[in-house]
């Protein structure tokens, strides 16, 4: 049973559009939800993230809107540019309250984008 | 600069074999992770460990062991390696406390294939 869902599992987009992605958890201790970006052949890398007590995160053409009720949030890029072609897994924890602080993973949105 | 460094990059093993994933890092964090990433399923945590000689059972750790020797080194134990162990391997790190302290720094990965 996955405690965080992501859709879609891929997406492609032209150069200039805003892609949006979305993501779920069912766990209402998840307090902090990173966006990890990963490139073919590399590690995950923090992209941006959020806690729970906000409901929007900017970070130049990267953007989290937080549903806390709904147990959702999304990421959106703006100006999507082809170097933005990449797996993106959204993430979720408890924070520092929890042993080790692990994180959940989702299954990931592998993002194309066309020049 | 790698501050995660893992080894081998790839690995091709035999079913019953004990295979053996190695992890290091300068990031002087106390923290290290064992990830498997499978189609389908993201990341997921096998080990962890947050001091020197002590490690702790993830999400799903059974058919793995792990070893934390120092600080610097963490290792992946696969005693009888078998085929639905083929996978990609991210270890990474974390620190304790302060700026950023909840983000994950993923070494490159090692690709293992179970024959």
């Amino acid at each position: 049973q996955q405690q965080v869902r992501q859709s879609p599992q891929s997406l492609t987009v032209w150069e200039g559009e805003t892609a949006i992605l979305n993501c779920s958890y069912e766990d209402s201790t998840f307090n902090y939800f990173p966006w990890y970006q990963q490139f073919p052949g590399e590690g995950p890398a923090l992209l941006i993230s959020i806690r729970s007590v906000s409901d929007k995160k900017e970070d130049g053409r990267f953007t989290i809107f937080f549903n806390k009720r709904e147990k959702k949030l999304s990421l959106h890029i703006t100006d999507s540019q082809p170097g933005d072609s990449a797996t993106y897994f959204c993430a979720a924890s408890e924070g520092t309250n929890s042993a080790g602080n692990k994180l959940t993973f989702g299954i990931g949105t592998r993002v194309l984008v066309r020049p | 600069e790698a501050a995660v460094t893992q080894s081998p990059r790839s690995k091709v093993a035999v079913t019953g074999g004990k295979v053996t994933l190695s992890c290091h890092q300068t990031n002087n964090h106390d923290y290290m992770y064992w990830y498997r990433q499978d189609t389908g399923h993201g990341l997921r945590l096998i080990h962890y460990s947050y001091v020197a000689d002590s490690t702790e059972k993830g999400d799903i750790p059974d058919g793995y062991k792990a070893s934390r020797p120092s600080q610097e080194n963490f290792s992946l134990i696969l005693e009888l390696a078998s085929l639905s162990q083929t996978a990609v391997y991210f270890c990474a790190s974390r620190k304790t406390g302060g700026a950023f302290a909840e983000t994950l720094y993923f070494g490159s990965g090692t690709r293992l294939t179970v024959l």
